[in-house]
């Protein structure tokens, strides 16, 4: 168990929606990471957020965004959902930003 | 652009025999190179990484082998246990993200047969 949390484990939506992942980061982490696993892509960067402000960007969609709250945990916002939107979603964190990231079990998003 | 070139996508393995994994790196900036493992059902974790300032880096089972030149680096599993059938990632990052942006490699599905 790495420390991280996610939820929900599993959504299932339709396309043209909008849905939003949660992540609690580690104890004491200040940095969170959000990546897309899927079968074609591999498991790709989205985005960082250090301390509630955004870091780096990857490969984020302008339909996706995110946020860090004061509390530390993160959302990721996914809207006008697409059948290839279709993936796990994972959240990392580590406590600096540079350090090992740790992830979490993922949030399994299926778009119908 | 695939930055990060993993190999072979599969591998069974018989138990106690070695399994080697693949990579190459394209950007020379990258300066550290983690190595994931993944269960079935569970996020990557974790399980050895190297700078390019040594050539093998060694944890229990676990080697990496790193050619700084050829750009290339590999994760050998001595002695390989059914324990050990997991997804294998590669991945490479460097200064220019500050460490944060990890390049992952596409993934080895590794089985390891009893």
């Amino acid at each position: 168990d790495s420390g991280v949390t996610q939820t929900p484990k599993h959504l299932i939506t339709a396309t043209g929606q909008r849905v939003t992942l949660r992540c609690s980061p580690r104890s004491g982490d200040l940095s969170v990471y959000w990546y897309q696993q899927s079968l074609d892509q591999g498991l790709q960067f989205l985005i960082q957020y250090y301390n509630g402000e955004e870091r780096a960007k990857g490969n984020i969609l302008e339909r996706f965004s995110a946020q860090q709250f004061p509390d530390l945990h993160s959302e990721l916002n996914l809207s006008s959902l697409e059948l290839g939107d279709s993936a796990l979603y994972f959240c990392a964190s580590s406590t600096l930003a540079g350090n090992e990231q740790f992830f979490g079990p993922g949030t399994r998003l299926t778009v119908l | 652009q695939q930055q990060v070139k993993q190999s072979p996508q599969s591998l069974i393995v018989q138990k106690g025999g070695i399994s080697i994994i693949n990579c190459a790196y394209e950007n020379t900036a990258f300066d550290y190179f983690p190595w994931y493992q993944q269960f079935p059902g569970k996020g990557p974790a974790l399980l050895i990484a190297i700078r390019p300032d040594v050539s093998e880096k060694k944890e229990g089972r676990f080697t990496i082998s790193f050619n700084k030149s050829a750009k290339q680096f590999s994760l050998h599993i001595m002695d390989s246990q059914p324990g050990d059938s997991a997804t294998y990632f590669c991945a490479a990052t460097g200064p220019n993200s500050g460490y944060s942006t990890l390049t992952f490699g596409k993934g080895t599905m590794l089985l390891v047969s009893p």
